[in-house]
Formats: C-alpha cells, structure tokens, sequence
C-alpha cells in the first residue's frame, strides 16, 4: 500500500531564508509525486508533480523539488522564501489503478508540514 | 469561471441532523472525489467516483451517502451527524488517464454541536 510521510509537522523559516521540506514515500514501483500547497481557508492547488524522466522538478512558484529512488524521498525545496508562502504544505504519492476495467487515479497525502515565515 | 465548486462554504448544525454537500466540477473530468480534512490538517480519501460509478469507498461509515447523478456532480450526504464528522469536506477531480494530478474545491467546513 502506499503510504507518505512529512517528518516535519512545523517549520518557521526567515523571509528571504532558503527553504526544504522533507517527504518519504513507500510504494512499490515508481509512483507518481506531488507537493500541493494549502492557503488558509483554501483549498489545495499543486505546485508540481513527478512522474518518469528528469528527478528534478521546477514548480510555480519558485518551488522545485528532487525525486531521489534510492532514498524514497520527493523534497521540497525553494532558494529565498516570500512571506506569502506561510501555508500548509502536502506531499502526495498517486497511482493509476485498475477496477472493473477503469483506470482511476488514487491519491495518497502526507500529514503536512505547516510552513511559517518571518517577516 | 471556478473549476470546481462546493457549497456551501460554511454548514453548522446539531447531532442527529441530516445535511448534504454538493460539488461541481466544469473540466470535463471523468473522476471525482470526496476527501475529509480534520483539525489537524490530515487529508483522507473517502470516495471516488469515475464516470458516475463508485470507485472507492474507504471504509467510510454508511451514514455518508455520496450520490453522482452526472460526470460533473459528486454530492455527498450525510446522516445522523455525529461530533466526529466535523472537519472540513474537499471535493476534487482529476482527468484520470494516467495523469493523478487532483483539482480541488475550496471546501465545506462542518461543524456539528
């Protein structure tokens, strides 16, 4: 089964900071990874996704991440933080499944790293 | 035009109650979804339906009906509401075909007394 994991529930960062949020993934081929970002009273929208060639990502945003097989991890990572990326952050791990011979997409996400920035 | 929308926004209401959410969705996608987000900001998958046919249920209690009368609408109903079903109910799509990538509503909190 997949399952995800963000081993940072809170992290504060300085604006202008760099920044790198941790996400593990258990799945047993290669999954398809996302980090989707969660504003306050909002709903998710997907900063960017993996899915087969080049291990790192470029985003919207400013955000990037590396897709590493060896290690199972999807990292976030964005050079100099803006004030406006305080929000909730979730790593997601989706595969394509067959049933009753539809092909659906099944989404899995990690509990969230809460991002804080100081101005 | 929004993508996908829910409402309502804001639903407040007491134990026992029956309450429904509704979703729409203007993509033109074949698969949509209900996931629960609780106080502590986790996100699970309760439904998803493709193409007006249930696809997963995750071991969600019978109280949450979800019904899909199109492609574009996924509505869930709720029975007898409980203090645990207060959270925050996204609705979501995504074009399926090997692409994984979700579309989300804004949400509907719930909040039971």
């Amino acid at each position: 089964a997949q399952s995800v994991t963000q081993p940072d529930i809170h992290i504060t960062v300085s604006e202008g900071a760099s920044l790198e949020l941790r996400c593990n993934y258990s799945y047993g081929a290669t999954p398809y990874l996302f980090w989707y970002v969660q504003s306050p009273g909002q709903g998710l929208q997907l900063l960017l996704k993996y899915f087969s060639g080049d291990t790192l990502v470029q985003g919207i945003k400013g955000f990037e991440a590396e897709f590493k097989r060896s290690q199972s991890s999807f990292n976030l990572r964005k050079p100099s933080v803006h004030w406006s990326d305080a929000a909730e952050y979730f790593c997601a791990v989706g595969s394509t499944e067959i049933i009753r011979k539809t092909s659906y997409d099944k989404v899995i996400f990690g509990p969230g790293t809460s991002l804080s920035v100081i101005p | 035009d929004t993508a996908v929308s829910q409402t309502p926004k804001y639903l407040v209401t007491q134990m026992g109650n029956d309450k429904s959410i509704k979703c729409e969705q203007n993509l033109g996608h074949d698969t949509m979804y209900w996931y629960k987000q609780d106080s502590k900001k986790f996100l699970k998958i309760m439904f998803s339906y493709n193409n007006k046919e249930l696809i997963i249920n995750e071991t969600v209690p019978n109280r949450f009906s979800p019904k899909s009368p199109d492609k574009a609408h996924l509505n869930l109903h709720i029975n007898s509401l409980e203090l645990g079903d207060s959270a925050v109910y996204f609705c979501a799509s995504s074009p399926g075909q090997y692409n994984g990538e979700l579309f989300f509503g804004e949400g509907s909190r719930l909040t039971v007394l």
